[in-house]
């Protein structure tokens, strides 16, 4: 089955402590995205990857690292987690001129 | 970052009504329009890939149109039922294919 697979699915960690959540996609594709979502202000994109090593910022990337060493994978990486990236996080993936797939979604906390 | 606004931003439908939103974009650079439905608890799936100018599309009751002269497309629900509740989030790519969405219009039809 076609899918882009997150976890965890849920994570309650506190400030500072370093955390990864990992997102893979069974369907090849090139293009791979990381999105937060917070109440009243939709999707925001906080990583692209267009291939394998190639990665660049959204539209909100403070905070966040990312890394693409195999096309399938596509962790986000939280090195020093603060509340204010309490939040709804998907992952998702594409083809060129295709739409895309998300993954199941991550509700993280941060205390 | 592509200025993709939709509204309203929200709107309650009777059960059996039809109902429309809009999306609206610059309509400069245009390469394409998604439209995805998004439902509490879940992730958000795609309806339609649009390109092309006077695009219409149809899903079973839902339908779209596009008018990329004038940077805009409406969404359509026929006869609304509940299983329609959703936000519903249209998408622009840019050139490097990043997604830019909007903020969503959340339908809530009730019975």
């Amino acid at each position: 089955e076609a899918q882009v697979t997150q976890n965890p699915r849920y994570l309650i960690t506190v400030t500072g402590k370093k955390l990864t959540v990992t997102c893979s996609q069974n369907m090849n594709h090139e293009y791979m995205s990381w999105y937060r979502q917070d109440p009243g202000l939709g999707l925001r994109q906080i990583y692209y990857s267009m291939n394998v090593e190639v990665t660049d910022k959204g539209d909100v990337p403070e905070g966040y690292k990312v890394s693409r060493k195999e096309k399938r994978n596509f962790p986000l990486i939280l090195e020093s987690p603060s509340p204010n990236q309490t939040s709804l996080y998907f992952c998702a993936s594409s083809t060129a001129n295709t739409e895309a797939f998300f993954g199941q979604g991550t509700r993280l906390t941060v205390v | 970052i592509l200025n993709v606004e939709q509204s309203p931003q929200s709107l309650h439908v009777q059960e059996g009504d039809s109902t429309n939103f809009t999306c609206s974009f610059p309509s400069s650079n245009f390469y394409a329009l998604h439209w995805y439905r998004w439902e509490t608890a879940k992730s958000p799936e795609a309806l339609f890939v649009m390109t092309l100018n006077g695009d219409e599309k149809k899903k079973g009751r839902i339908s779209a149109t596009l008018n990329t002269k004038e940077g805009y497309s409406y969404l359509y629900i026929k006869g609304s039922q509940p299983e329609d509740s959703a936000t519903y989030l249209c998408a622009l790519p840019s050139n490097d294919y990043k997604l830019s969405f909007g903020a969503g219009t959340t339908v809530t039809v009730r019975a």
